[in-house]
């Protein structure tokens, strides 16, 4: 899987919008960008994920750049409980197997 | 539709001995995969089942082994557990198996103390 980078920890106000970059300039043609968060010693979240366009589901909102090298987790309005680690994944289809590759991910802390 | 259910959720187990631990993915997905979560190595891969068989391995040792029974629940085992396999054991439950569009799903996880 296509390394992934994020900074290590953001700050958003609650009620803001947060937004959440992923550096994955070595992505391939047929991987996907996957978004998870967790909450403490809690299982990874699946938030949302998409392959070229632009997706939007009732959590967040995810931009992909034309040329896939990067991407922007967006969480309209951030609240307290949004606080977590976030994940950003690439994630290949092999025909007969796959695995989530995690990195560090980015610790979001959502403050009054 | 209920999620992912592993049990147990806690367990403390003196090193030596073996553990095994329980997932069952949500209803009508035939993919179960593992993961090992620690602090100093973060989220790590261990193995996937899919249709009963192992599809994919994880770099880890082979006291971790796994199994997949009809229903699609998996469980894992770990033998002769040593303090560092002390971690919360996750398992993801998905659709199918080779393909990056559907997405996992993941349980509470199993926290492991090995003393």
């Amino acid at each position: 899987d296509a390394k992934t980078t994020q900074p290590p920890s953001m700050d958003c106000a609650e009620g803001r919008a947060a937004n959440l970059p992923c550096n994955h300039s070595t992505i391939s043609g047929n991987e996907y960008v996957y978004w998870y968060r967790q909450i403490h010693s809690q299982g990874p979240q699946y938030i949302i994920h998409g392959l070229k366009n632009n997706e939007t589901n009732e959590m967040a909102s995810l931009i992909i750049t034309e040329d896939r090298k990067s991407s922007t987790l967006i969480l309209p309005h951030a609240t307290l409980r949004d606080t977590a680690v976030y994940y950003c994944i690439v994630r290949i289809s092999t025909g007969t197997a796959s695995k989530l590759t995690f990195g560090t991910g980015t610790r979001l802390q959502v403050t009054l | 539709k209920a999620g992912v259910t592993q049990t147990p959720r806690y367990l403390i187990k003196t090193r030596g001995q073996q553990v095994t631990l329980s997932c069952s993915p949500i209803s009508g997905h035939r993919s179960v995969s593992w993961y090992q979560q620690t602090p100093g190595q973060g989220l790590q891969f261990l193995f996937e089942y899919f249709s009963e068989t192992q599809r994919n391995k994880g770099n880890f040792p082979g006291r971790f082994s796994g199994r997949q029974f009809s229903n699609s629940r998996s469980e894992m085992n770990v033998s002769t557990l040593e303090l560092g396999d002390s971690a919360l054991y996750l398992c993801a439950s998905s659709l199918n198996v080779g393909t990056a569009r559907t997405e996992a799903f993941f349980g509470q996880g199993t926290r492991l103390t090995v003393v």
